[in-house]
């Protein structure tokens, strides 16, 4: 069973909505979470990261929250453009460097 | 620029043929990753490299290998012992350390 749980699958919104991905994960202990962003055919870039102690974090239109007590985070997009058009992946790290664990990620389409 | 460049970015592989995908980075970066990306599933890691001349198996190792012979470079073998390689193949690098990954381009790996 995978670790690390996104949600929706798939989402579609209209330019200029705002949205909200989800992120649960079971990984323990933790380190620290990473909201990765992937257009197609590319490989992911880095939006966020939250440690244990960090509730929340802003980059731009993307907040990222972070509950390590529930072990859940989100990721709030505000005014989505059309180029936010991209899978969203969740990232958990353990404390050993070399665990880190991906979501399946949230498919993201914004419409004119 | 410093980067990390995948090669090529698409890739057809005849039944029985061993084919290598190239991964170079010029991040000065210890550690090197592969990973494997599946419709509807999470990054899975096949084989990582925290220094020149050692690497270990990650989680899907068997069907791959991998050589580090240069810190710059670490290539990956898909041998025909691979019975399922088509996929979207991502090469990272990283400090060592609690650090996020750095992303390439991606090869896609379709089977004809």
């Amino acid at each position: 069973k995978n670790q690390v749980e996104q949600s929706p699958q798939s989402l579609i919104i209209l330019e200029g909505k705002n949205c909200t991905l989800q992120c649960n994960y079971t990984v323990s202990p933790f380190s620290n979470l990473r909201w990765y962003k992937q257009d197609t055919g590319r490989g992911p870039v880095s939006l966020t990261i939250m440690t244990f102690s960090e509730n929340t974090k802003s980059n731009g239109r993307y907040t990222a929250t972070l509950d390590a007590d529930t072990k859940q985070s989100s990721l709030h997009i505000t005014a989505s453009q059309l180029s936010d058009s991209a899978s969203y992946i969740c990232v958990v790290r353990g404390t050993d460097n070399n665990d880190m664990r991906f979501g399946a990620g949230t498919r993201l389409t914004v419409k004119p | 620029d410093g980067g990390i460049t995948q090669s090529p970015k698409y890739l057809f592989r005849k039944e029985g043929q061993n084919v290598t995908l190239s991964c170079e980075q010029n991040l000065n970066h210890d550690a090197m990753y592969w990973y494997r990306q599946d419709p509807g599933q999470g990054l899975r890691l096949i084989y990582y490299s925290q220094i020149v001349n050692d690497f270990q198996k990650g989680d899907i190792a068997e069907g791959y290998s991998v050589s580090r012979e240069k810190k710059e470079s670490f290539p990956l073998t898909v041998t025909s012992a691979q019975k399922n390689p088509t996929a979207f193949y991502l090469c990272a690098s990283s400090m060592r350390g609690n650090y996020g990954y750095t992303f390439g381009s991606g090869t896609r790996l379709t089977v004809v």
